[in-house]
């Protein structure tokens, strides 16, 4: 099977300038994630999406970061405006279901860097 | 809040020797614990898990441990080979949220 997309790669831009990044599941996956890993440390969810609904966007800085999954499959990730401490990788993960134990699949990220 | 707390942060063994990682996790209601491998600049990686009702598993070289009283897990590695080395992550389930360790970074030497 196909694993999980994310483009672009890498992306550098300077500060309060906007950022996009887009997320392709595994087919079949219902549940999506995005998260955020500062290097040198673990992945920190930012948000949860179970189908096309949000099940958990407690640590989302919804200021400035938004989210949205709208037919349940693909989804994508913005940054407005980027600040300096945004610079990470931005990693996305499907599951085929949420809860039970239900392994997540990572796809490779996006380096980004804020100057 | 839920936490997972992960030792050594960084773990240097020769080629061929063991090496082990040990997780502590808070959330009672954890129930399924995966391990992870990153190399570099790649996504992390499923190596192996186990749930809260099995106490050990093994697939080759890897093997698992759980103690769901003492709430710790841990990551054995036997006969380690150079490519071995990455950054190992534990992480606990609990109620539908995965909360991860901070990593391991295992070097392997030759």
């Amino acid at each position: 099977e196909a694993g999980v997309a994310q483009s672009p790669r890498y992306k550098i831009i300077e500060k309060r300038q906007s950022v996009a990044f887009w997320c392709n599941p595994i087919s079949g996956h219902a549940t999506l994630y995005w998260y955020q890993q500062i290097l040198g440390q673990g992945p920190k969810l930012l948000i949860q999406f179970q189908n096309n609904g949000v099940v958990d966007d407690s640590q989302l800085p919804k200021d400035r970061f938004s989210a949205e999954r709208l037919k349940g499959v693909d989804s994508t990730l913005k940054i407005q405006p980027a600040k300096l401490e945004d610079s990470a990788v931005y990693l996305c993960a499907s599951s085929y279901r949420q809860g039970l134990g239900s392994p997540l699949h990572f796809g490779n990220g996006t380096r980004l860097t804020v100057t | 809040g839920e936490n997972v707390e992960q030792h050594p942060s960084t773990l240097s063994v020769q080629e061929g020797d063991s090496a082990v990682i040990k997780c502590t996790y808070s959330d009672s209601a954890s129930n399924y614990f995966p391990w992870y491998k990153q190399e570099l600049g790649k996504g992390p990686q499923l190596i192996i898990d186990i749930r809260s009702n099995v106490g050990e598993k093994k697939d080759q070289r890897i093997a698992v441990t759980l103690n769901k009283t003492a709430k710790h897990f841990s990551l054995h590695i036997t006969e380690t080979q150079p490519e071995d080395s990455a950054v190992y992550f534990c992480a606990a389930e609990g109620t539908y949220k995965y909360i991860f360790g901070t990593g391991t970074r295992l070097k392997v030497l030759a």
